[in-house]
């Protein structure tokens, strides 16, 4: 089955810097790579998403870049502010049909400071 | 649009007693997914449904956890009985399609959570 991998497990940066959390997949058959935000005492809430056909996508502060030959892909946020705080998750799965649940990361808190 | 909705919110529940939480999916979306948080770590998928049919439970502990979704919309997870290890946050969530080979770039593909169940098992 999928393993992903993430890190750092925290990451501290100042607000108005950039943060970049990474993750490794194991199966080649992945093909869909969606980044989760999760708030303490709520659920995870999608923030951005990639598909294998595609090597980077940007939504405002937010990018997500893939390498399907090294397996991994990375979470980029720039000019962090207070409200970025939170555990970020990266997950992977096939999408082709039939079971698709997502594996998860182990998810990296992320500190904005002030 | 209402979102996925979950209850209760929190449970406490003794070692060996039983234990059922409820999930109400996003009107109209086909895809049901039932995870488990344990803390420090990321949701790991127990049991995936389409419509009331089960997709893929293959990392569900079979001994003791159930799950059904009898109409196709609402869905039940029980643990019966509860071992001290199932204390986590139990997630619910929902997604518009099962995955048809090629996504497109659609809202409706999209994996909603709800806020989850926050089992404690004593």
């Amino acid at each position: 089955g999928e393993n992903v991998e993430q890190h750092p497990s925290t990451l501290s940066v100042q607000e108005g810097d950039s943060a970049v959390i990474k993750c490794t997949y194991s199966d080649s058959a992945s093909n869909y790579f969606p980044w989760y935000k999760q708030e303490l005492g709520k659920g995870p809430q999608l923030i951005i998403d990639i598909r294998s056909n595609v090597g980077e996508k940007k939504d405002q502060r937010i990018a997500v870049t893939l390498n399907k030959t090294a397996k991994h892909f990375s979470l980029h946020i720039t000019e962090t502010q207070p409200e970025d705080s939170a555990v970020y998750f990266c997950a992977a799965t096939y999408s082709g049909g039939g079971a698709d649940g997502l594996t998860f990361g182990k998810g990296t808190h992320l500190i904005i400071q002030p | 649009e209402a979102g996925v909705a979950q209850s209760p919110r929190y449970k406490i529940i003794e070692k060996r007693q039983s234990v059922a939480f409820w999930c109400n999916p996003i009107s109209g979306h086909a895809t049901l997914y039932w995870y488990q948080q344990i803390l420090g770590q990321g949701p790991k998928l127990l049991i995936q449904f389409q419509n009331n049919g089960v997709v893929d439970d293959s990392q569900l502990p079979k001994d003791r956890f159930s799950a059904e979704r009898l109409k196709g919309v609402d869905s039940t997870l029980k643990i019966q009985p509860a071992k001290l290890e199932d204390s986590a946050v139990y997630l619910c969530a929902s997604s518009l399609i099962l995955g048809q080979g090629t996504r497109t770039e659609a809202d409706n593909e999209k994996l909603f959570f709800g806020s989850g169940t926050q089992l404690s098992v004593l």
